[in-house]
């Protein structure tokens, strides 16, 4: 059963560089879309972007400016930067796959 | 950007029938829109229901079922239990990206 296992930094600064990984265990890498999802605290969720094993990208037309999602098919994962951030990027992020699967969360708390 | 409309709340009593609707500001939802439902319960990841308007992942419970209704996509739990009190959000494709609604409450009482 796939598992995805998500790290990065939870505590940045104003203009700093939000740097998320998402590993992907016990399932293949192609054939999805791997997304990033986040979710300010007691608010909704708003999804970030995809990719794909071959490294084509999709952004929410809102962040697309601040926002890159990579692919590391040698090593099953893939990646989320975003900045500069600000306060309202504070939020817990989430990997997935397909919308399917889901990983843990990482709350990322952005302030001075 | 498209807006996705939810119900902000419902209300339902446990083994009763509940419909919760997504709406799109442009228009009315069709199957192109992919429509995706989800539980999330406090401190927990979101959980994946229904994807493509009615296809029910492996986990979910047979009283979950998706649909279209009266133009916007619906997601209707039949014989609701206490457990599924949680929020629930739909995620729509639209215009080449994707759009969650704003999340409905989903209280079992």
């Amino acid at each position: 059963q796939v598992q995805l296992q998500q790290w990065g930094a939870g505590l940045l600064k104003p203009s700093e560089t939000l740097s998320l990984t998402c590993a992907v265990y016990g399932g293949s890498f192609s054939g999805y879309y791997w997304s990033w999802i986040r979710q300010p605290p007691g608010k909704g969720l708003e999804w970030i972007g995809d990719i794909n094993h071959g490294g084509s990208a999709n952004y929410n037309p809102s962040l697309k400016s601040r926002v890159t999602i990579s692919v590391d098919t040698s090593r099953n994962q893939f990646s989320l930067k975003l900045t500069p951030v600000t306060a309202a990027d504070t939020a817990v992020y989430y990997c997935a796959r397909n919308f399917d699967t889901w990983g843990q969360g990482t709350l990322v708390t952005v302030s001075s | 950007q498209t807006v996705v409309t939810q119900e902000p709340s419902l209300t339902v009593s446990p083994g009763g029938t509940v419909t919760l609707t997504c709406a799109s500001s442009t228009g009315a939802v069709t199957s192109g829109y992919y429509p995706n439902w989800f539980q999330q319960k406090p401190g927990q990841a979101p959980r994946a229901l229904i994807y493509s308007t009615s296809n029910k992942n492996s986990w979910t419970p047979a009283r979950f079922s998706g649909s279209l209704l009266g133009g916007k996509a619906a997601l209707t739990l039949s014989g609701v239990q206490p457990e599924d009190e949680a929020e629930y959000y739909c995620l729509l494709y639209c215009d080449g990206s994707w759009v969650f609604g704003g999340g409905t409450k989903l209280t079992v009482l």
